[in-house]
């Protein structure tokens, strides 16, 4: 399978816990993509990198969410103390140089208890 | 601005009906007007895009038509089948070279019924 790769796919941790969220975009896109998306919701842009560099922050991203990709391959995200309005669907998506076209992994549902 | 407004909120037609969802948009900046298609667990998954300068795109049974003057452009399913019971996301974004992060509408849950 050549497609977004996401990692874990379900997490259930408990309020005040650090979770982190691995995302394998397709092989030689250059632009990675992190959207967030709620029940019953379209998802919500959350930040975007063109090859190791964070290019765009929403303000849904706060202090306590990180993300990184330092190779330009792989991305990670990384929410501190988590609550519980952080529960949700995070999507992961590439693209290749110039190509509006976005792939979506199957994202990492987080459950926070 | 930078929203994107979807109607309806769900959908229910009969085995071989044209169900049709509409979107509006305000950011005339805006040059990318994507479907997607999502299954319960799955992630949205692609099924057919425009841009502004076509007043319509067919792509097998997905038709989009788009009215650059209303700002709003509609997904037309043609002898829809109960394997296209799906939530429809419209979205919309600016040029790769202005980020081209995605907007999405609220989605659309469609049921086709046999």
């Amino acid at each position: 399978d050549t497609g977004v790769s996401q990692d874990p796919r379900h997490k259930i941790t408990k309020r005040g816990q650090n979770v982190t969220f691995r995302c394998d975009p397709i092989s030689e896109h250059n632009r990675l993509y992190w959207y967030r998306q709620t029940l019953g919701q379209g998802p919500e842009f959350l930040t975007y990198f063109q090859n190791e560099a964070q290019l765009e922050k929403s303000r849904l991203l706060s202090d306590r969410f990180s993300a990184e990709r330092p190779k330009g391959s792989f991305s990670t995200l990384e929410i501190q103390r988590t609550e519980q309005g952080d529960s949700a669907m995070y999507l992961c998506a590439s693209t290749s140089s110039g190509d509006s076209i976005q792939y979506f992994g199957a994202g990492t549902r987080l459950s926070v208890l | 601005q930078q929203q994107v407004k979807q109607s309806p909120q769900s959908l229910i037609v009969q085995k071989g009906g044209i169900p049709i969802i509409n979107c509006a948009y305000e950011n005339t900046a805006f040059d990318y007007f994507p479907w997607y298609q999502q299954f319960p667990g799955k992630g949205p998954a692609l099924l057919i895009a425009i841009r502004p300068d076509v007043s319509e795109k067919k792509e097998g049974r997905f038709t989009i038509s788009f009215n650059k003057s209303a700002k709003q452009f509609s997904l037309h399913i043609m002898d829809s089948q109960p394997g296209d019971s799906a939530t429809y996301f419209c979205a919309a974004s600016r040029s790769y070279n202005q980020g081209g992060k995605l907007i999405f509408g609220q989605g659309t849950e469609l049921s086709v019924k046999p």
